[in-house]
């Protein structure tokens, strides 16, 4: 069974359109992440959420908006996607209670997202 | 601000040799966590191991160590008779535990580790 799982892995898409990547996770954690790793390997936090509720907005354009329906799940949509986009994105989930990073995180097994 | 460096861009080792990748971070809180994670070639992240700010016993498992100086702010990684499967890109991470705010992980740049027969 896949702990954190994200759909799709591989997207390439024309600029200015709007894409979403889907994650789940079935691990139980109260914590979903989007991290995004750029073509330098640079990782870097975009979105937390905990339960459902926004707690970490890295200053990501607001063209990024990340939705979260149930803990297990945490989506993000893209709109008028831009070249600069391009990177890989990665969810995932620590069982994390606020304010007590002493858990891991796991991840998921990325999405290429490509614009042309 | 936290801050975490690695400044091995990359590192070639032949098999069954000995590598040591490095990690440097910098925090103001005196409560923190430490972290390696694994990126092979199929570019999944695997986490290896966790170390709180309290806990400086070094750490062994298998091949793989870890040697946690507060001293001198790292907390470096070995890997003993290195195997090709280790070739893969490793980052070291640091969360710090802000009260009343969420933690998140902050990366190094990553070391590439490139293990030939």
């Amino acid at each position: 069974d896949t702990a954190v799982s994200q759909t799709p892995k591989y997207l390439v898409t024309q600029m200015g359109n709007d894409k979403s990547i889907k994650c789940e996770q079935n691990l139980g954690h109260d914590t979903m992440y989007w991290y995004k790793q750029d073509s330098k390997k640079f990782l870097k936090i975009m979105f937390s959420y905990n339960n459902k509720e926004l707690i970490i907005n890295e200053t990501v354009p607001n063209r990024f908006s990340p939705k979260s329906p149930d803990k297990a799940h945490l989506n993000l949509h893209i709109n008028s996607l831009e070249l600069g986009d391009s990177a890989v994105y990665f969810c995932a989930s620590s069982q994390d209670p606020w304010g007590a990073p002493n858990t891991e995180a796991f991840f998921g097994q990325g999405t290429r997202l490509t614009v042309v | 601000a936290q801050k975490v460096t690695q400044a091995q861009t990359e590192i070639s080792v032949v098999e069954k040799e000995d590598v040591t990748l490095d990690c440097v971070y910098e925090t103001r809180d005196t409560t923190y966590y430490l972290f390696w994670y694994k990126q092979p070639p199929s570019g999944e992240l695997v986490f290896l191991i966790r170390r709180n700010s309290f806990d400086e016993q070094n750490e062994i498992s298998g091949r793989y160590s870890w040697n946690f100086q507060k001293s001198t702010s790292s907390f470096n990684f070995t890997i003993t008779a290195s195997q090709v499967v280790d070739s893969a890109v490793y980052f070291c991470a640091l969360s710090e535990a802000q009260d009343g705010t969420a933690s998140k992980l902050t990366f190094g740049t990553g070391t590439r580790l490139q293990v030939t027969l």
